[in-house]
Order: structure tokens, then C-alpha cells, then sequence
């Protein structure tokens, strides 16, 4: 099956620097990479998503990369604020799009 | 995006109890829902894939006769955790995938479980 490892697993930046969270995958059949924010107490909202024929999608201040040939894909979020603060999910998802194979999670801190 | 609810929010039960939780796809009909737990500071584990009108699909590990899941409706999925024990506490988050769409899974807000 999937393995997807997701690094690091908590991140702390300053205020409008940026935060870079890594994963990669092992199944070369997975095609579509979703990333999940996740506040305290609440589900995991999706926040950008890309497939296995794009290189990189960005939505004003987050952006995702991939790299199947590496098999890893990335979150970039610019200009962070304080609420980007929250634990992020990476997943990487089969051909069936039922199946969501999920990193560990990143616990990302801005501090004002 | 697409809406998913899940009721209740927080439930407080005593040992040897069920409860059930119920997840709903608000402005689109889910023929695949699907049920996680999640432990404290940990990742969604995925327990059961839930699909309309028929059984529900296990992963391996979780019990089918403990985590009753029934989808009636292309809305409405539930799952009834019966004789619960403490160590059934936990979160659990229930989405639903829009087959409309291209294959994104939409999560609900989740449903403190916690056993006395």
C-alpha cells in the first residue's frame, strides 16, 4: 500500500516569513495530493489540492508543488499570519479516489 | 466548497452505552462517506468506508459488530459505537467524497467521543 511520510512534523516561524511542509509518497499510482488544515478541535479543512499532470498550483499566499519522478509534493505558505497557525495534513490518494493515505501532520506556529 | 455536519459535536457517555454519530452531506448527495478516528496529536486513521445502500467496507482492525455504520440516504451516513469503554474515547471525523466533482473528500467538524 501507500506510504506517505510528511516533515517536519512541527514548524515555528516568524510572522510573514515562510513555512515550507514536505511529504512524500511511495505508490507511483497516486494522482491526486490534497493538504487539509486542521484548527483545534475541528476537522481538516482542504486548502489546496493538485494532480498527478500538474507541476504546481498556487492560491494566493499557499502553493503546492510536485514532483513525481521524486514522488514528494510540498505546501508553501507566504506571508504567514498568525492564523496559518494550525496542524496540516498532506494525502496522497489512488486512482479509486477513495482511498486517502495521510502524512503525521504539521504543527505550524506563527508567532506575532 | 462542499458542507458536511456532524452531530453531535461533543458526546459524554458511560461505559457499556452506545452512541451514535450521525454525518451529513449538506448540499450534495455522498454515495461514499467515510469514518475516521483520530487520536490526540495524531493522524486520521481511517476506520470504514461507508457507501449507500449497502455494507459498509472495515479496514482491518476495526470491529464491524463495535462500529455499526448505515448509510441510508445519499445524505446521511451514522455510526453507533455500542458498549462503549473508555478506550473508545477518541475523535471522530467523518467525510464524504462529492461524486460530482474530481475525487476531494470533504471532512466534517468531527465528534468528541469521550467514555466515563
Amino acid at each position: 500500500g501507500e506510504n506517505v511520510e510528511q516533515h517536519p512534523s512541527t514548524l515555528s516561524v516568524q510572522e510573514g516569513d515562510s513555512a515550507v511542509i514536505k511529504c512524500t509518497y511511495s505508490d507511483s499510482a497516486s494522482n491526486y495530493f490534497p493538504w487539509y488544515k486542521q484548527e483545534l478541535g475541528k476537522g481538516p479543512q482542504l486548502i489546496i489540492d493538485i494532480r498527478s499532470n500538474v507541476g504546481e498550483k498556487k492560491d494566493q499566499r499557499i502553493a503546492v508543488t510536485l514532483n513525481k519522478t521524486a514522488k514528494h509534493f510540498s505546501l508553501h505558505i507566504t506571508e504567514t499570519q498568525p492564523e496559518d497557525s494550525a496542524v496540516y495534513f498532506c494525502a496522497a490518494v489512488g486512482n479509486t479516489g477513495n482511498q486517502f493515505y495521510f502524512g503525521t501532520g504539521t504543527s505550524l506556529t506563527v508567532i506575532p | 466548497g462542499a458542507v458536511v455536519s456532524q452531530h453531535p459535536s461533543r458526546v459524554i457517555c458511560k461505559s457499556g452505552t452506545s452512541v451514535k454519530i450521525e454525518c451529513r452531506s449538506l448540499d450534495f448527495q455522498a454515495t461514499t462517506m467515510f469514518w475516521y478516528r483520530q487520536f490526540p496529536k495524531q493522524s486520521l486513521m481511517l476506520m470504514a468506508t461507508s457507501n449507500e445502500g449497502s455494507k459498509a467496507t472495515y479496514e482491518q482492525g476495526v470491529e464491524k459488530d463495535k462500529f455499526l455504520i448505515n448509510h441510508a440516504s445519499l445524505t446521511l451516513s451514522t455510526l453507533t459505537v455500542t458498549s462503549a469503554h473508555p478506550e473508545d474515547s477518541s475523535f471522530y471525523i467523518c467525510s464524504a467524497r462529492d461524486p460530482q466533482g474530481p475525487g476531494e473528500q470533504y471532512f466534517g467538524p468531527g465528534t468528541r467521543l469521550t467514555v466515563t
